[in-house]
């Protein structure tokens, strides 16, 4: 299976309420960053968290990382209707391998905020 | 913006057309990604180049041909596609392709149909 594997594959909420999404991941990283991707576009950087860290937050988003899980979370709270789109975590490898520098992109969770 | 340009937006082209795709980067970056997005899979690296030498190919048909003739533009030459090459093609820069953390940035894509 991928590197960078999402969970749910879809996630559908009422505005207000929070979303949390999950990524695990296989190999040892460097980083992992989530990115959103609004319909049929490019994506966009949100966070990057290390992996010499636990917790991130940027405005409404919380990010954690548990190494040893290999796993990552997505917290959006308050979500709002333009908080739809398909949200991807993607990790970079460490140094010293060929992927050094490359990300991996998971399939993403395709957030729907109801308004 | 991301200040990743693509053109064009849309592509229909016939099998046996050449055609070819255009990005260009203005934030100064090194690094130059193409992606390759189909329906329910995750994102393909396909090549990246950096200080405009390619580092990767990432086993892709010689149908698709790059070109990188600076760190601000890079270019994907098609030639006898496949409907199957019908996909979402992105864009990215990064600061350099060899570093951490290596945040990218994506262009808005070319939506290409293979008819």
């Amino acid at each position: 299976s991928q590197q960078g594997e999402e969970d749910p594959q879809a996630l559908s909420i009422q505005e207000g309420e929070n979303a949390t999404m999950n990524c695990s991941y296989k190999t040892s990283i460097n980083n992992l960053q989530w990115y959103r991707q609004n319909s049929g576009r490019g994506l966009v950087h949100l966070i990057l968290i290390r992996s010499n860290e636990r917790e991130k937050h940027s405005g409404r988003l919380r990010v954690t990382l548990d190494t040893s899980k290999k796993s990552s979370s997505l917290l959006i709270t308050a979500s709002r209707a333009a908080d739809t789109a398909s949200y991807f975590c993607a990790t970079a490898a460490n140094a010293g391998g060929t992927s050094y520098g490359k990300l991996t992109f998971g399939q993403g969770t395709i957030l729907t905020v109801h308004p | 913006e991301t200040g990743v340009t693509q053109t064009p937006r849309h592509l229909v082209m016939g099998m046996t057309n050449k055609k070819s795709l255009k990005c260009e980067q203005h934030l100064g970056h090194n690094a130059m990604y193409w992606y390759k997005q189909s329906a329910k899979k995750p994102l393909e690296l396909m090549f990246v180049y950096n200080f405009k030498e390619q580092t990767e190919n990432n086993s892709v048909p010689s149908r698709f041909s790059p070109e990188c003739p600076n760190s601000s533009h890079l270019f994907l030459h098609l030639h006898t596609l496949q409907p199957e090459d019908s996909a979402l093609y992105l864009c990215a820069s990064s600061q350099d392709s060899a570093g951490s953390p290596n945040e990218q940035f994506f262009g808005p894509g070319t939506r290409l149909t293979v008819l």
